[in-house]
């Protein structure tokens, strides 16, 4: 079954403590993102990957970084996450950067108390 | 830079009858790609529909179509018949389809239209 995977589901955690949020597809997408979802601001992007290892800013990439290592994960690290990352996280792949629609994890949340 | 908005946060709709959401952004491009999706409680993302610029024709997918209009930069989605499994959030987004390399990479979401669907 063609799907993005993300883990884990919900996360809590304390200001500080370093945190990786797993991502991978299985369709062979050279394209994923990152997502993060706050009531009232829709989805905003954090990062997104064109392929392995490349690797860009989205419109709100401060305080988390990617990788691409290998062509079907995406994880997503928080290095020392703050209150203010308190968030719905969805990674996502599509196969272009046309009109192919983003294929969706089923979202990581996440709670920096 | 491109904006997308949604201005009802909240619909509500009696189930069998007709709902309209709007949505509405702004670009200087004139070939980009414009998405539905579907949020429901289980919060999974679901592409409801897809409509590209240079098509004039409405999209439609069985009970659900869009209204788009290039020069008013509208895209609304209507949703026929409505059923109790189309309660969910909706966003509308956008995505440029640029060749410059990083043109293209992003969606950007409109806010989101929470659709209640009265038995």
């Amino acid at each position: 079954e063609a799907q993005v995977t993300q883990n884990p589901r919900y996360l809590i955690t304390v200001t500080g403590k370093k945190l990786t949020v797993t991502c991978s597809q299985n369709m062979n997408h050279e394209y994923m993102s990152w997502y993060r979802q706050d009531p009232g601001l829709g989805l905003r992007q954090i990062y997104y990957s064109m392929n392995v290892e490349v690797t860009d800013k989205g419109d709100v990439p401060e305080g988390y970084k990617v990788s691409r290592k290998e062509k079907r994960n995406f994880p997503l690290i928080l290095e020392s996450p703050s209150p203010n990352q308190t968030s719905l996280y969805f990674c996502a792949s599509s196969r272009d950067r046309g009109n192919s629609p983003l294929h969706f994890g089923n979202g990581t949340r996440l709670t920096v108390t | 830079a491109q904006t997308v908005t949604q201005s009802q946060p909240e619909m509500s709709v009696q189930e069998a009858e007709t709902v309209t959401l709007s949505c509405t952004y702004d670009t200087s491009e004139s070939d980009y790609y414009l998405f539905w999706y579907k949020q429901p409680p289980s919060r999974q993302m679901i592409l409801v529909i897809r409509q590209e610029a240079y098509k004039q024709q409405n999209a439609t997918e069985n009970r659900f179509s869009v209204n788009f209009q290039k020069a008013a930069k509208s895209f609304s989605l209507k949703i026929s018949d409505s059923q109790l499994g189309d309660a969910a959030m909706y966003f509308c987004a956008y995505r440029s389809a640029s060749s410059v390399l990083t043109s293209g990479s992003r969606l950007t979401f409109g806010e989101g239209t929470q659709l209640t669907v009265n038995p």
